[in-house]
């Protein structure tokens, strides 16, 4: 089956404890990216990927680190995890245009 | 920046009703215009896209209509049902893997 899977789903963790979010698609997508989801905000991408060793900047990526060496995973690092990044995550992979969501990573930082 | 402004920010809509949910955008560069539509736990799925060359495109009870000249687009919900009550979301970009700009969804109710 076709599809972006993502983990852990759930992540309570405290402030300045590294963590990573782990993200991989089966579709040999070449592009993929990180969003953010908070009530009110929408969806706010955080970095995205068009190729292995490729990434870039999204709209709001303070705070958050990734890296793409292999075209399936593509993982999303909080190295000093703060409250204002509690929120619901989802990773992505999109091709000619359509992206394909993961089912989310709800993480809290108290 | 770019943006896509999308309103309302919740609708209730009675069963058997229309839902419509507006956007506008800004970049003329911007010729890819889908929808995405998201059930509470999941993440968001296409819906229907639309590309500028047409003024509406129909999947089922699912309608976008574009207005190239105004920047703006719409989805339409005909018959709405309350299997429909989730949030949707427009987004545009510019052709092939460029990043998509969301709008910041509207919540549809639908009751019976």
């Amino acid at each position: 089956e076709a599809q972006v899977t993502q983990n852990p789903r759930y992540l309570i963790t405290v402030t300045g404890k590294k963590l990573t979010v782990t993200c991989s698609q089966n579709m040999n997508h070449e592009y993929m990216s990180w969003y953010r989801q908070d009530p009110g905000l929408g969806l706010r991408q955080i970095y995205y990927s068009m190729n292995v060793e490729v990434t870039d900047k999204g709209d709001v990526p303070e705070g958050y680190k990734v890296s793409r060496k292999e075209k399936r995973n593509f993982p999303l690092i909080l190295e000093s995890p703060s409250p204002n990044q509690t929120s619901l995550y989802f990773c992505a992979s999109s091709f000619v245009g359509v992206q394909y969501f993961g089912p989310g990573t709800r993480l809290t930082v108290t | 920046q770019q943006q896509v402004k999308q309103s309302p920010q919740s609708l209730i809509v009675q069963k058997g009703g229309i839902s419509i949910i507006n956007c506008a955008y800004e970049n003329t560069a911007f010729d890819y215009f889908p929808w995405y539509q998201q059930f509470p736990g999941k993440g968001p799925a296409l819906l229907i896209a639309i590309r500028p060359d047409v003024s509406e495109k129909k999947e089922g009870r699912f309608t976008i209509s574009f207005n190239k000249s105004a920047k703006q687009f719409s989805l339409h919900i005909m018959d709405s049902q309350p299997g429909d009550s989730a949030t949707y979301f427009c987004a545009a970009a510019n052709s092939g893997n460029t990043p998509l700009v969301f709008g910041k969804g509207t919540r549809l109710s639908v009751i019976a």
